[in-house]
Order: C-alpha cells, then sequence, then structure tokens
C-alpha cells in the first residue's frame, strides 16, 4: 500500500530558529512530491518536486527531493511566527494519477 | 485568495440525506480537484476532472460521485450521507502546463447530524 509519512508530527520553535521538515513515502510509479502550506483554511501551494537532487527555492523556504532514498526535506531559515501553520507533503503517482498525503507537521514558531 | 470558489462555505444535513458541493475553477484552469478533510483522515484525494472528463480517481466512496461541466465548474455529489461523511471538503484547480500545482478553494464544511 502506498505511504507517505511526514516526521516530525509537530515542532514548536522560537523566531528565527532553522527548521526541517522530512517527508519519506513508498509509492509505486512516482510521479511528483508536492508541499503545501496550511494555515487556517485552505492548503496553498509552496513547492513541486519531480527530479532528484535539485534544490526548490522561494525566499527563506527551501525544499529538495532525494528519489533513492525516497524523501524530501523542507527547510524554512530565520522563522517568523507567520510560517505556523500545517505543513503537507504529498506524492503524486502514474496509478490513475492518484495523490496521496502525509498526515503533516504543525510548525509552531513562538516570538 | 486563490480564486478558486466554493459553494456553500457550510452546510448542516442529517443522514440519508443527498447533497451537492460546488466548485469553480480559476480562470483558465482546466482540471479540478476534490478532497475531503477529517479529523482523524487527514486530507484525502477523492477524484480529478480534466475538461469534462474523469482524469483520476483516489479514495472515492460509491455513494459520492462528481462531475465537471462545460464552463469547467464541478459539483461533487454525496449520498446516503453518514455521521462518518462530516469533513471539510476542498476542491484545487490547475492548468496550463503546471499540472500538479494545484490551488485550493476555501472548502465547504459539511456537518451531518
Amino acid at each position: 500500500e502506498d505511504k507517505v509519512v511526514q516526521s516530525p508530527l509537530s515542532l514548536v520553535v522560537h523566531e528565527g530558529d532553522t527548521v526541517t521538515l522530512n517527508c519519506s513515502y513508498e509509492v509505486t510509479n512516482f510521479r511528483s512530491l508536492l508541499w503545501y502550506k496550511q494555515e487556517k483554511k485552505a492548503p496553498t501551494f509552496l513547492f513541486m518536486l519531480t527530479s532528484s537532487g535539485i534544490e526548490k527555492k522561494s525566499g527563506r523556504l527551501s525544499s529538495i527531493l532525494d528519489k533513492k532514498e525516497l524523501f524530501s526535506i523542507l527547510n524554512i531559515t530565520a522563522t517568523q511566527t507567520g510560517d505556523s501553520a500545517v505543513y503537507l507533503c504529498a506524492v503524486g503517482t502514474y496509478n490513475n494519477n492518484d495523490m496521496r498525503f502525509g498526515a503533516g507537521t504543525r510548525l509552531t514558531v513562538k516570538p | 485568495d486563490s480564486g478558486v470558489t466554493q459553494t456553500p462555505k457550510h452546510l448542516i444535513t442529517a443522514t440519508g440525506q443527498r447533497v451537492t458541493l460546488r466548485c469553480s475553477p480559476r480562470s483558465g484552469d482546466l482540471s479540478v480537484y476534490w478532497y475531503q478533510q477529517s479529523l482523524d483522515q487527514g486530507l484525502q484525494f477523492l477524484i480529478q476532472y480534466y475538461n469534462g472528463e474523469e482524469r483520476a480517481k483516489g479514495n472515492i466512496l460509491e455513494r459520492f460521485s462528481a462531475q465537471q461541466f462545460p464552463d469547467l465548474h464541478s459539483e461533487l455529489n454525496l449520498s446516503s450521507l453518514e455521521l462518518g461523511d462530516s469533513a471539510l471538503y476542498f476542491c484545487a484547480s490547475s492548468g496550463g502546463d503546471r499540472l500538479y500545482e494545484q490551488y485550493f478553494g476555501p472548502g465547504t464544511r459539511l456537518t451531518v447530524t
């Protein structure tokens, strides 16, 4: 059965800290891995990764995929209270174009 | 604001009933995705439509069905509702050559009593 596992499930840090969120997966016919940020309501798209070893970057956020070891990390540097959210990882497959989400990592950034 | 609209925002109904949730994608987006998010199950992909045709299917129950109309809006029909169907239902859209960059609507909160 396809699995997407995120760790840690929750994390509390202080402003200015750097955090690393993990997403490991076991799926057949991997297509892509996506990261989303979910605050109060709807998830917002952060990154889509399809190739191993290529870092995607947006401001203080960056992400990289390792297709050999089947995981991805999301880094947030110089965290701010506005980064507090649930970060979701999703893996898309070629199996009927299915998409499987992890349970998310709840990040709390304290002032 | 993602540009994806969903109606209604909230829906309260009784077990055994049928409801229809509506989604309008961002202008120009051809794909619509439906998701269910509940406290114990997390975010679950239900179904995807692309330009009117079903493209992908996830963990969608037989009591649920969806369609996408020629104007690209989509409806998710939930029938024979059970208490466990209470959840937040999201619609997302994507388009162009970035099929997996999905933009989520604000969601419809369904409460089955």
